[in-house]
């Protein structure tokens, strides 16, 4: 059980947009801290794609975006494509846990 | 550009120690306000966040992994490794090290993980 809540799966066509939610409490993004999201593609490691909830590293398409409201957080994605397909984590800070927390994952399916 | 790089045993027998290294090229593991992380990930499941470590021995650890967990750093061979005592196949899983930066120039903020290793695979198996 994760402390952040995300759907376990979307999808979308490709040139569609999709949005996964990632819901936390008043310990972590209701407290203000900063949220963040990784794609991991199958078997590789994950890569930052957002952080500091809305700031794209440099590389990463802006295609990708990120924002946050009180407990919850969401990242869009812009013109599906075909490489998208993969896992994507959002990850934040917790007082109580006193440590990083992520998402349990969701898996984007690009039909 | 930073790259991380995991080693250790692939294979350990339960109730023993893992231990696992980390070795960064491309930049001093001293240079900048950077924590260095473990994170584990078991086979089809989500990331969880193990511990870190400040060049300056500051740690930090995931409380539900705390009493069994050690990082340590060495900044004269650019390498931070951790251990985890008594291990059970609940803690086969693919760990990964990953540069830990802290969010918005500010701890205060929380923290992020920018640069990742491949990851390396420990299965607990007697």
């Amino acid at each position: 059980q994760s402390v952040l809540t995300q759907p376990p799966s979307v999808s979308g066509a490709p040139g569609q947009r999709v949005t996964i939610s990632c819901t936390g409490s008043s310990s972590n993004i209701g407290a203000g801290y900063h949220v963040h999201w990784y794609q991991q593609l199958p078997g590789t490691a994950p890569k930052l794609l957002i952080y500091a909830n809305s700031n794209r590293p440099s590389g990463v398409p802006d295609r990708f975006s990120g924002s946050k409201s009180a407990t919850s957080a969401s990242l869009a994605i812009a013109g599906l494509q075909a490489e998208d397909e993969a896992d994507y984590y959002c990850q934040s800070y917790d007082s109580s846990l006193s440590g990083g927390i992520f998402g349990g994952g969701t898996k984007l399916t690009v039909l | 550009q930073v790259q991380l790089q995991e080693s250790g045993p692939g294979l350990v027998k339960p109730s023993q120690t893992l231990s696992l290294t980390c070795t960064v090229s491309g930049g001093s593991i001293s240079s900048g306000s950077y924590y260095w992380s473990w994170i584990r990930q078991p086979a089809g499941k989500g990331l969880e966040w193990i511990g870190r470590i400040y060049t300056s021995g500051s740690t930090n650890y995931n409380p539900s992994l705390k009493s069994r967990v050690t990082i340590s750093v060495d900044t004269s061979k650019n390498q931070f490794s951790l251990k985890l005592t008594s291990v059970t196949a609940a803690d086969t899983a693919v760990y990964y090290c990953a540069r830990d930066a802290c969010s918005g120039g500010s701890c205060y903020w929380g923290h992020y993980f920018d640069y990742w290793g491949q990851g390396t695979l420990v299965t607990v198996s007697s």
